[in-house]
């Protein structure tokens, strides 16, 4: 079975700019996930979808990160303009179903995107 | 917000040896998993305990649970250099979203 795919795997840009992640979650995965792990940080869900969905974007800073799952497979994460503490890797996970497994969403992650604002 | 916190923050043993690591969390849960993490790379599932259990096992882990305490902690027995990496508790506060703690780095030296 073929796991999360990401793209790309590192990016450097200057503040103030603008770029965006994709992810392809894992094939028949209801739902995916946007997770920021900063250094030294364990991962700190930005959104969540079912299918084509948002379930949950509360901690997302709408304000220059927004995100998109239109056909309810892959995903894009942009980030605009960027700020020197969005340097992070941008996770993507993807799970069964929530409550698929009795109740257990467990998640397959990607390698990650590095993003390193300067 | 982080839910869990995991204890120590740092871990360095030798091959052969037994390695512990905690965490506790703040609200009830309906599950709590632990991932693990190599450098640069995406977290890995490890295993997975409920709510109404107490202990389980899965090759050389064994996971425990008291959510009387609000605790966990995950033994890797009969440690190798291969299992260098940072292992990571997330739960399931009933809401569908897991919710990852700070990360535990472990150093097995060969």
């Amino acid at each position: 079975e073929a796991g999360v795919a990401q793209s790309p795997r590192y990016k450097i840009i200057e503040k103030r700019q603008s770029v965006a992640f994709w992810c392809n979650p894992i094939s028949g995965h209801a739902t995916l996930y946007w997770y920021q792990q900063i250094l030294g940080q364990g991962p700190k869900l930005l959104i969540q979808f079912q299918n084509n969905g948002v379930v949950d974007d509360s901690q997302l800073p709408k304000d220059r990160f927004s995100a998109e799952r239109l056909k309810g497979v892959d995903s894009t994460l942009k980030i605009q303009p960027a700020k020197l503490e969005d340097s992070a890797v941008y996770l993507c996970a993807s799970s069964l179903d929530i409550g698929a497994v009795a109740g257990a969403n467990v998640l397959t992650f990607g390698a990650g995107s590095r993003l390193t604002v300067l | 917000s982080q839910q869990g916190e995991e204890d120590p923050q740092a871990l360095s043993i030798q091959e052969g040896e037994n390695a512990t690591m905690n965490c506790s969390y703040k609200t009830s849960i309906n599950n709590l998993q632990w991932y693990r993490q190599n450098s640069g790379r995406g977290l890995v599932h490890l295993i997975l305990i409920r709510s109404n259990e107490r202990e389980k096992h899965s090759g050389r882990l064994r996971v425990t649970l008291d959510t009387s305490k609000k605790s966990s902690s995950l033994l890797i027995t009969a440690s190798r250099a291969a299992d260098t990496a940072s292992y990571f508790c997330a739960t399931d506060p009933f809401t569908d979203k897991l919710i990852f703690g700070t990360g535990t780095r472990l150093q097995v030296f060969p």
